[in-house]
């Protein structure tokens, strides 16, 4: 069974202040890996697909990286407006292709 | 605007009773997912359709059934509810069920509360 863990369950950084989120996975052949960030009310919202160990990809305050048992989400010099649920998600490569999610990490900012 | 479109935003009802929510897929997606998500569960898959025909099962109850129309809307049927069953319900959609190169697009979900 695939299997997404998340750590740290919540994270309060102060702006300007960077971190990293991890997310640990167990998949029988990965298909990709996902990023989505989730406001409070709202449906996620997707940042990045990782495919093979070594890739990364950025976006603006957000890079997210990926080896074969885990991903990072860095957040450099992070503002309020980053605070959000960031949930992780891994694709198998066969059977359903349905994703498992983890439960996520909530990261407040505060200015 | 996501482009997946979900009706109601809001639905209170009591326990034993039935409800429908609704789903448009964002334009040219041929599959729908519906998702659970609760605070003590996270996000759990339920269902998947693929261009009218269903394509995989999670852990959707008996109580629950949901199907894909000819127009590729969908409707996730809630009957016999429960207090357990207040969560909020997101349905999702992607091209195909394989390449999923920008995951899915969620819609706004369903907030139930059963009462």
């Amino acid at each position: 069974e695939d299997q997404v863990t998340q750590s740290p369950e919540a994270l309060r950084l102060q702006e300007g202040e960077s971190s990293s989120l991890n997310c640990s996975y167990t998949v029988s052949g990965l298909r990709g890996l996902f990023w989505y960030r989730q406001d409070p009310g709202k449906g996620p919202e997707f940042l990045f697909t990782l495919y093979s160990a070594g890739e990364e990809k950025e976006k603006e305050r957000l890079k997210a990286t990926l080896t074969k048992k885990e991903s990072f989400l860095h957040i450099t010099a992070p503002k309020p407006e980053d605070s959000a649920t960031y949930l992780c998600a891994v694709q198998p490569s066969g059977g359903s292709y349905i994703p498992t999610f983890g439960r996520g990490t909530s990261l407040i900012v505060h200015p | 605007d996501s482009g997946v479109t979900q009706t109601p935003k809001h639905l209170i009802t009591a326990t034993g009773q039935r409800v429908t929510l609704r789903c448009s897929p964002r334009s040219g997606d041929l599959s729908v997912y519906w998702y659970q998500q609760s605070l003590d569960q996270g996000l759990q898959f339920l269902i998947q359709y693929y261009n009218g025909e269903e394509r995989a099962k999670g852990n959707i109850l008996e109580r629950f059934s949901a199907q894909q129309f000819p127009d590729l809307h969908s409707e996730l049927n809630l009957s016999s509810l429960e207090l357990g069953d207040s969560a909020l319900y997101f349905c999702a959609s992607s091209p195909s069920p394989k390449t999923l190169n920008y995951g899915y697009t969620f819609g706004s979900g369903t907030r139930l509360t059963v009462v």
